[in-house]
């Protein structure tokens, strides 16, 4: 079965604080995906990577950044994270393109 | 805009009863994929229906696909308690990069 782990299912940070969000999956998968999740706005991609130490901008990369150094790891920046952040942050693979996506439990922020 | 929008945006169902959930597109697609999600948790797979396919199964899961409508719908029979979930789907464009648009789901409740 493919595993895809996020490094927190819950996470709690004030405004200005640098944060990191981990996943990793263990499938050798090419392509992996941000996305975040709010109520009444439904999955939105943030930046997704087709393979190491590529990256491309989703539909809304503003005030995110990403790093993909080695081929199982795909990491999630705020880089000063702002109340409007607040939401659930998923992480998916993906073996080949056009075909199934898998995803990470989740992890929920909240940015005070 | 959105891409997918499925309809309706809840649906509650005594166990036993099938559940019909409905998704509309706009643009043409390469597939079209219905994920389940239960609540604060990450999205699961259920199926994948390619353009040239008009209908497919997997266990109590029946997906119709009609590419004239852009419309697909989802059928789960023999509903159960443990199908309480929202239900999601999501499309890959012909054109463009590959990524997954989603809908804004379904709210499902099963009545025990």
């Amino acid at each position: 079965d493919v595993k895809v782990t996020q490094s927190s299912r819950y996470l709690v940070k004030r405004t200005g604080e640098k944060v990191f969000l981990e996943c990793v999956q263990d499938m050798d998968h090419e392509n992996m995906f941000w996305y975040r999740q709010d109520p009444g706005l439904g999955l939105r991609l943030i930046y997704f990577s087709y393979d190491v130490k590529m990256k491309e901008k989703g539909d809304i990369p503003e005030g995110y950044s990403v790093s993909r150094e080695k081929k199982e790891r795909f990491s999630l920046i705020l880089e000063s994270a702002s109340t409007n952040q607040t939401s659930m942050y998923l992480c998916a693979s993906r073996a080949l393109p056009r075909e199934t996506q898998y995803f990470g439990p989740g992890t929920r922020l909240l940015v005070l | 805009s959105q891409q997918g929008e499925e309809d309706p945006q809840a649906l509650s169902i005594q166990e036993g009863e099938n559940a019909t959930m409905n998704c509309s597109y706009k643009t043409s697609i390469n597939n079209l994929q219905w994920y389940r999600q239960n609540s604060g948790r990450g999205l699961v797979h259920l199926i994948l229906i390619r353009s040239n396919e008009r209908e497919k199964h997997s266990g109590r899961l029946r997906v119709t696909l009609d590419t004239s409508k852009k419309s697909s719908s989802l059928l789960i029979t023999a509903s159960r308690a443990a199908d309480t979930a929202s239900y999601f789907c999501a499309t890959v464009l012909i054109q463009g990069a590959q990524k997954l648009v989603f809908g804004q789901g379904t709210r499902l409740t099963i009545n025990p």
